[in-house]
């Protein structure tokens, strides 16, 4: 079946330690997003990639850093450098060939929490 | 810039009720709407997308409206039964193309009561 796999699911670091999240999709979709959920403040933009070896900081990239070698996957690492990293990070991915509509479809989602 | 809000934050209903979920955005230059459903601890799935030259969509019991000039679209669910409990998230793509930025509101978490 197409879809977007995220993992882990859950994840638990230490302070000081850098973790990586994998986002890997067989839609053929061409952008790839990350975004981090935290109650009450809805989702934020992390960073985006809308072709291979390309991507672009979102809204709150300090702290983490992305890569985009192949089209299907779209690694997350937080970094020691994210000074509150724990929270709930979601993959999406759309397609962007012509005028077509973006449509965002989502994974399953990252629970990382620092201990 | 886009604000997108979604009002109320919550609402609990008795099972066979329809209802209406809102989102209101700011800046009707938009190139479409997208309504999703969250379950607790999951990601999300797309309910309905709607381009900015339509009016509405409708998926089953759902039908979502679009009003780009009051700057609202609304969620209307027919029927609600327990399993449409979830959190219900609208995002609005700003701009004249796919690759405009998304801003999603902060969702509206519905419980349907047996």
């Amino acid at each position: 079946d197409g879809g977007i796999t995220q993992s882990p699911k859950y994840l638990f670091r230490k302070e000081g330690q850098n973790v990586t999240l994998s986002c890997e999709q067989n839609l053929n979709h061409d952008a790839m997003y990350w975004y981090r959920q935290d109650p009450g403040q809805g989702l934020r933009l992390i960073y985006y990639s809308q072709i291979v070896n390309d991507f672009q900081k979102g809204d709150i990239a300090e702290g983490y850093s992305v890569s985009r070698e192949k089209k299907e996957s779209f690694p997350l690492t937080v970094t020691s450098a994210q000074k509150n990293p724990t929270a709930f990070y979601l993959c999406a991915s759309s397609m962007l060939a012509g005028m077509g509509p973006g449509e965002l479809f989502f994974g399953e989602g990252s629970r990382l929490t620092v201990l | 810039k886009q604000e997108v809000t979604q009002i109320p934050a919550a609402l609990s209903v008795p099972e066979g009720e329809n209802l209406v979920l809102n989102c209101s955005f700011t800046d009707s230059a938009i190139y479409n709407l997208q309504w999703f459903r969250q379950d607790p601890g999951k990601g999300l799935t797309s309910l309905l997308l709607i381009q900015s030259s339509q009016r509405e969509q409708t998926s089953g019991r759902l039908n979502a409206s679009l009003d780009k000039s009051s700057g609202r679209s609304t969620l209307y669910i027919a029927a609600s039964q327990p399993g449409d409990s979830a959190t219900y998230l609208c995002a609005v793509r700003s701009g004249s193309s796919n690759t405009g930025k998304l801003i999603f509101g902060q969702g509206t978490t519905l419980q349907v009561k047996p």
